[in-house]
C-alpha cells in the first residue's frame, strides 16, 4: 500500500502568517489523485483540495494545492483564526486509499 | 446538499459485532461510493473500504478483510458497516463518506456523516 508521509508533525505559526504543509509519498499517485482535508477537535473532516490542486466546493482561495508523483504540499498563505486545525492528506489512486499521519498547525 | 446521517454511539464488548448505519438524503445515493473511514482516539485516519451501492460490490482493506461487511441498501439510501470480532483497539469514531466519483471507486471524499463512537470494552 501507498505510504503518505506528512512533515512537518506540527507547526507553530501565527494569524496571518503563510503555512506550507508536505505530504510524500511511497510511491506514485496514480493520477494525482490526492486530496488534503482539515479536521477539528469534534467534528468530522472536511474536503479541501482533491485531485491534487483543486480547491473543493466554498473553500477560500488562501488554500492552494500542488504538487505531482510522490510529492505534494498545501499552503495556506494567510493563516485565520479557523484555520488552526489539523491537516490530512489522502491518496484515492490505488486501492487500498491511504492517509497521512497529519499534521496539526497551531497557534504560536 | 449531500447530508450523510449515521447511527448513534455503541458500547460493544470485546468478540461481539457492531453495525453502524448511514443514511443518505439530498443526493444520488446509488451512483457514488461510500467509504468507511475510521479514527482512534487522538490517532490519524483510517480506511475501511467502501461500497458502490448500485454495484453492490465492497473493496475492503486487507487488514480489514475477514472482519468487515459493508452493505448498501439503496431503498432506503443507507450504507451499513459491520466488524465482528472486535477487540479494545477497535475503539474509534467510524465516519462514513461519499467518494465524489460517479460510478467508479476512488474520488476524493467530499461529503462526511457525523461519526459514530464505538467503545469496546469488558
Amino acid at each position: 500500500e501507498i505510504v503518505l508521509t506528512q512533515s512537518p508533525g506540527t507547526l507553530s505559526l501565527s494569524p496571518g502568517e503563510r503555512a506550507t504543509l508536505s505530504c510524500r509519498a511511497s510511491q506514485s499517485v496514480s493520477s494525482n489523485y490526492l486530496a488534503w482535508y482539515q479536521q477539528k477537535p469534534g467534528q468530522a473532516p472536511r474536503l479541501l483540495i482533491y485531485g491534487a490542486s483543486s480547491r473543493a466546493t466554498g473553500i477560500p482561495d488562501r488554500f492552494s494545492g500542488s504538487g505531482s508523483g510522490t510529492d505534494f504540499t498545501l499552503t495556506i498563505t494567510r493563516l485565520e483564526p479557523e484555520d488552526f486545525a489539523v491537516y490530512y492528506c489522502h491518496q484515492y489512486g490505488t486501492s487500498p486509499w491511504t492517509f497521512g499521519q497529519g499534521t496539526k498547525v497551531g497557534i504560536k | 446538499q449531500v447530508q450523510l446521517v449515521q447511527s448513534g454511539a455503541e458500547v460493544k464488548k470485546p468478540g461481539s459485532s457492531v453495525k453502524v448505519s448511514c443514511r443518505a438524503s439530498g443526493g444520488t445515493f446509488s451512483n457514488y461510493p461510500i467509504s468507511w473511514v475510521r479514527q482512534a482516539p487522538g490517532q490519524g485516519l483510517e480506511w475501511m473500504g467502501g461500497i458502490i451501492p448500485i454495484f453492490g460490490t465492497p473493496n475492503y482493506a486487507q487488514r480489514f478483510q475477514g472482519r468487515v461487511t459493508i452493505t448498501a441498501d439503496e431503498s432506503t439510501s443507507t450504507a451499513y458497516m459491520e466488524l465482528s470480532s472486535l477487540r479494545s483497539d477497535d475503539t474509534a469514531v467510524y465516519y462514513c463518506a461519499r467518494e465524489g466519483r460517479w460510478l467508479n471507486l476512488g474520488g476524493p471524499l467530499d461529503f462526511w456523516g457525523q461519526g459514530t463512537l464505538v467503545t469496546v470494552s469488558s
